[in-house]
């Protein structure tokens, strides 16, 4: 019972472009999302966070945004550069859960010269 | 200047052997926690430690015993390897604070099993 999905395996963008990663969740006690970002061979590494309170959370270049009665969260990076190729996952916390991290599948991200 | 770090970083053994895998963490931070990457990718959480007391503990089969000598170190230990141990093994840490929990991954042990 997957409780965090990211239903794209891979997602290919043009460099300059706008990517945006999609993740949707089952569990209305999730209070918290985070995304990671990860190389091959490297272990993943913390990009951006955000709290079910908001709606929105800006850092640079990566944007993420949380429409809760949609179930939904998304991750945009714009523009993109040819380093964002990595897998990104989408992870979540429960409330009251010993801050145990639930996590997607990962999307794979490339971006086209 | 490595934050988190396991070794080894390759682990080949053969069914039935016992083998550990080391991880330490060098940011002060109070919790720590082994991951498992099965062959779909998915990570999954196997064993939590805050302050040296056990917080999470999945279901894995009693073969896996996670040990914490403090604060800054969590061991796996791993009995009677499986063909089905065969996975990318994370450690991570992070500090409890606030309701967050940004943890801070290891660059990971790929065991084999032969």
């Amino acid at each position: 019972d997957q409780q965090v999905k990211q239903n794209s395996p891979s997602l290919s963008v043009q460099e300059g472009r706008i990517s945006i990663l999609n993740c949707d969740y089952t569990n209305s006690m999730f209070d918290y999302f985070l995304w990671y970002k990860k190389y091959p061979a490297e272990g993943p590494t913390f990009l951006i966070s955000i709290s079910s309170i908001k709606d929105k959370n800006e850092d640079g270049r990566f944007t993420v945004f949380l429409n809760k009665s949609a179930k939904h969260l998304s991750l945009h990076i714009v523009p993109s550069q040819p380093g964002d190729s990595a897998v990104y996952f989408c992870a979540a916390m429960p409330m009251d859960s010993n801050y145990q991290l639930i996590w997607g599948a990962g999307t794979k991200l490339i971006i086209k010269p | 200047d490595t934050a988190v770090s396991q070794t080894p970083k390759y682990l080949v053994t053969q069914m039935g052997n016992d083998k550990s895998i080391k991880c330490e963490q060098n940011l002060g931070h109070d919790t720590m926690y082994w991951y498992k990457q099965d062959s779909k990718k998915f990570l999954k959480i196997m064993f939590s430690y805050n302050n040296k007391e056990l917080i999470i503990n999945e279901t894995v089969p009693n073969r896996f015993s996670p040990k914490s000598p403090d604060k800054a170190h969590l061991n796996l230990h791993i009995n009677s390897l499986e063909l089905g141990d065969s996975a990318v093994y994370f450690c991570a840490s992070s500090h409890l604070a606030g309701g967050h929990n940004e943890q801070f991954f290891g660059p990971g042990t790929r065991l084999t099993v032969l």
